[in-house]
């Protein structure tokens, strides 16, 4: 089946650190690829989705590449902010044999910005 | 409403009752998922409606657990028998659709507590 691997937390960073969060992904197809995130106290809300290989999903500074030779889809911020402070799902979409589509999530990493 | 909305926000239950917990999804959307988070933890998947197909059920860890869905309207997950195994928040999400590259929407979570 499908499955979301992503690096364990908690991440601490100071302002304007360099963000990388892994994530590798096995799918038997050609699954879309997401980042959610969930502030404290809210709910989960889409980051950026990669829906091709070699596409790359960006919002709010974030970017991820969907790399299929890797079956990657690494989160990147090239200078974090308090605001960021959050925890971070990577996850993939893909039709299964049954016909569901089935919407698969990592475990979560949660990130921690000091000032 | 303008988003997923479930109902209640929190709820306190003594071992070996039942409980009902409600998700209205966004309007127009056709998919609707059911996940489990303990605490510190991922998402773990329990069941997936699409339109009148019959639903994907594989995630649901027990026979105590069970959903229904009305069409493409409100949906209800039952548990029997709650244990303190089942204290956790439980999040409904929709999209719009039978399509692997659409964004999931999902509610504030119903947090369950089996004492």
């Amino acid at each position: 089946g499908n499955s979301v691997t992503q690096m364990e937390g908690p991440v601490t960073l100071s302002e304007e650190a360099f963000l990388t969060i892994n994530c590798t992904y096995t799918a038997t197809g050609y699954p879309s690829l997401f980042w959610y995130v969930q502030y404290p106290g809210e709910g989960l809300q889409l980051l950026l989705k990669a829906t091709k290989a070699d596409d790359k999903g960006s919002n709010k500074g974030f970017e991820a590449t969907y790399r299929k030779e890797t079956t990657s889809f690494h989160l990147e911020k090239g200078s974090v902010q308090v605001s960021d402070s959050a925890v971070y799902f990577c996850a993939l979409s893909e039709r299964s044999g049954a016909g569901s589509y089935q919407l698969t999530f990592g475990k979560g990493t949660k990130l921690s910005v000091i000032p | 409403g303008a988003g997923v909305s479930q109902s209640p926000s929190n709820k306190v239950t003594e071992k070996g009752k039942d409980v009902e917990l409600r998700c209205d999804p966004i309007s127009g959307h056709t998919a609707l998922y059911w996940y489990r988070q303990r605490l510190g933890q991922g998402l773990e998947f329990l069941i997936y409606f699409q339109g009148n197909s019959a639903p994907d059920k594989s995630g649901l860890p027990s026979d105590r657990f069970s959903a229904e869905r009305t069409g493409e309207s409100v949906s209800t997950l039952t548990i029997q028998r709650t244990q303190q195994e089942d204290s956790a928040v439980y999040l409904c999400a929709s999209r719009p659709g039978p399509r692997v590259s659409t964004e999931a929407f999902f509610g504030q979570g119903t947090r369950l507590t089996v004492v």
